[in-house]
Parts: C-alpha cells; structure tokens; sequence
C-alpha cells in the first residue's frame, strides 16, 4: 500500500514552453500533497504544500506564478512549470501525506529545459 | 531554529558490517521522525518511523533506528550490511500539524564487497 505514482518520469522541452508533471496517490486519500526539487547530490527543497479544493502555499523563493500548482481531488495533485527555462532543470518529486502523517514520495520527473 | 543534522555526508562499510548512521535534530514541538532511503534518479522509499510508544522502531529491510530525546538524536541502524543497502539516506522531522518535513543533508552509503 501506500503508493505513489508521478508522470511523467522524464521530459525534455525546449526554452519557453510549459510541461505539466502529474502525481498521485494509487492507494490512498491525500488531502495534503508536496512538491520537491532535489539538484544532484543534495537534499530535498520544499517547493510548495497543496491542499485539495484550495490554493497551494509556497515557500519562501519560489515564484507561484512559474510553478502553477493544482490540486483538484483527493488523489491528484499536478505541477505545471510556466515558460520553462535552463535554470527549471532538475528533478522534481512529489509526496502525498496520509492521515497520520507519514509521506510518501513518487518517483520523481527528471525535467530538463534546453 | 528547526534542523536536521547528518553529521557523515559519506560513510563506506564493507558488506556483512555493521553500519550507524546518525542524524539529530531540533525541533519546538514533539517531534515525528522519519528515516528514507533513495537510489540514484529514485524517489525516496520510506524506511521507519516514530511517533510515540517504543523508542526503538523497526523498519523494512532489517533497518531500526533509536529515539533518544535526551540526545535529540533518532540514528540509523542495521546489524549486517548488503551490497543493495548502497544508497542515499535522508532523516526528516516534522510535526504532525501541516506535514511539512524538514531534511537533512542526506548520508551516502557505500558498500564495499
């Protein structure tokens, strides 16, 4: 139990452009979900908590309007990076947070920007 | 201020070892405790928890790790190293209020054979 899918796991896009990552909760009810972003060889970066039916909350630094988040059931949560550039690379994971708790990641979106 | 500490950046244990990985923390309120493992271009996979009760929690893969409020310390342990333990680990804490979790910097596990 207690699964988490992300899709899609690896995207290429060219400057300028937006792509969409979806993340779900298979097996459970999520009404909080994160979003990360790990550069390599480092920790995880809160980007944002989103709570189903309301707007996300962000951390401090990060732009609301690039990272546009959405999380519209129980199940679903999505991250669409806005006129994405170089800089967007990196490797984006989600984590949906059961009842009690406890997180649980996706496997995460290599994104890269060229 | 709310940290995590994992004072190895990179701890190497020949296979069959023992291993400890350290991790502690500051934290205001009681404080949940979280052990993840993540292979390179992997998500993170949940390893063990505490919340309350026994101190001493057990995990998946032979894992256990140790509360210690005294010390706000929760370390990492395995009694027998195996090749596949190589890999990324992370210690969280976080509070059961808004779930947010904060990380430390990550030990990275080598096995030699």
């Amino acid at each position: 139990g207690a699964v988490v899918s992300q899709h899609p796991s690896w995207v290429i896009c060219k400057s300028g452009t937006s792509v969409k990552i979806e993340c779900r909760s298979l097996d459970f009810q999520a009404t909080t979900m994160f979003w990360y972003r790990q550069f390599p060889k480092q920790s995880l970066m809160l980007m944002a908590t989103s709570n189903e039916g309301s707007k996300a909350t962000y951390e401090q630094g990060v732009e609301k309007d690039k990272f546009l988040i959405n999380h519209a059931s129980l199940t679903l949560s999505t991250l669409t990076v806005t006129s994405a550039h170089p800089e967007d690379s990196s490797f984006y994971i989600c984590s949906a947070r059961e009842m009690r708790g406890t997180q649980y990641f996706g496997p995460g979106t290599r994104l890269t920007v060229l | 201020a709310q940290s995590v500490t994992q004072p190895d950046i990179h701890i190497t244990v020949s296979e069959g070892a023992s291993l400890e990985l350290r991790c502690n923390y500051s934290y205001g309120a009681t404080p949940y405790l979280f052990w993840y493992v993540q292979s390179p271009g992997q998500g993170l996979q949940l390893l063990l928890k505490y919340f309350s009760g026994d101190t001493l929690v057990q995990g998946i893969k032979g894992f256990e790790a140790e509360f210690k409020r005294s010390q706000s310390s929760f370390n990492l342990r395995k009694p027998s190293v195996h090749w596949s333990d190589a890999a990324e680990y992370f210690c969280a804490v976080g509070g059961n209020q808004g779930g947010k979790l904060i990380f430390g910097q990550g030990t990275e596990l080598s096995v030699k054979p």
